[in-house]
């Protein structure tokens, strides 16, 4: 099993650009969520997703967009990058809303300049 | 929003040491879970708990859920090499909808005494 698959593992943006980082599972999990990692600041959660076509704002949403059209993938969008969204994002999913089934992807190192 | 503070925030290790850390927080938690982050990957899952008191053990690791449901600790006996990485504690309140999502703490970095 292939797990959460993350990509691309490292990216480097301009200001302004835009980009999309790609998660997707193979174990058909409904709840799917995006974290990023800051030095310090442990994990905090961006959007989730508790199904296909339903999606919902975390603790950090301001920047990024998302959208669930199938089980097993959850895209996230930067519309404009600004150097404060560099940092590391995870992926996760989980089949249970029960916090052991959470899996994570290996992540994607963005650094926006 | 909730927080979890977890401490100590580093700490260095001496081959077959015990080591201890702790979550607390403002809010009760119905779950409190342990992850080990490795450098360059995800945070992969070592322990959960779901019963205020419960004492649950997976190898050299023990944790427990506090009977407040406000905090938990993870201990690690007779520390190894591969020990060394980042730990966090996750708690997470009613299963599903947002309250069903994840609260981080912020890690504690265990690293090798030199």
């Amino acid at each position: 099993n292939a797990g959460v698959t993350q990509t691309p593992k490292f990216q480097v943006l301009k200001t302004g650009q835009s980009m999309t980082l790609q998660c997707a599972q193979d174990m058909n999990h409904e709840y799917m969520s995006w974290y990023r990692q800051d030095p310090g600041m442990g994990l905090r959660l961006i959007h989730y997703s508790v199904g296909a076509g339903i999606t919902d704002q975390g603790e950090v949403p301001n920047g990024y967009n998302v959208s669930r059209s199938t089980t097993e993938d959850f895209p996230l969008r930067l519309l404009s990058a600004a150097p404060s969204q560099t940092s590391v994002y995870f992926c996760a999913s989980s089949y249970s809303p029960r916090g052991y089934g959470y899996t994570f992807g290996s992540g994607t190192r963005l650094t926006v300049v | 929003g909730q927080q979890l503070n977890q401490s100590p925030q580093s700490m260095f290790i001496q081959e077959g040491e015990d080591v201890s850390m702790n979550c607390t927080s403002s809010s009760i938690f119905n779950t409190w879970l342990w992850y080990k982050q490795d450098p360059g990957e995800g945070p992969v899952l070592l322990i959960a708990l779901y019963k205020a008191g419960e004492l649950t053990s997976n190898g050299r690791l023990t944790a427990q859920f506090g009977i407040t449901r406000k905090d938990s600790f993870l201990n690690i006996s007779a520390s190894i090499p591969s020990d060394v990485g980042i730990y966090f504690c996750a708690g997470q309140g009613n299963y599903g909808g947002s309250q069903g999502n994840l609260i981080f703490g912020k890690g504690t970095k265990l690293s090798v005494k030199p």
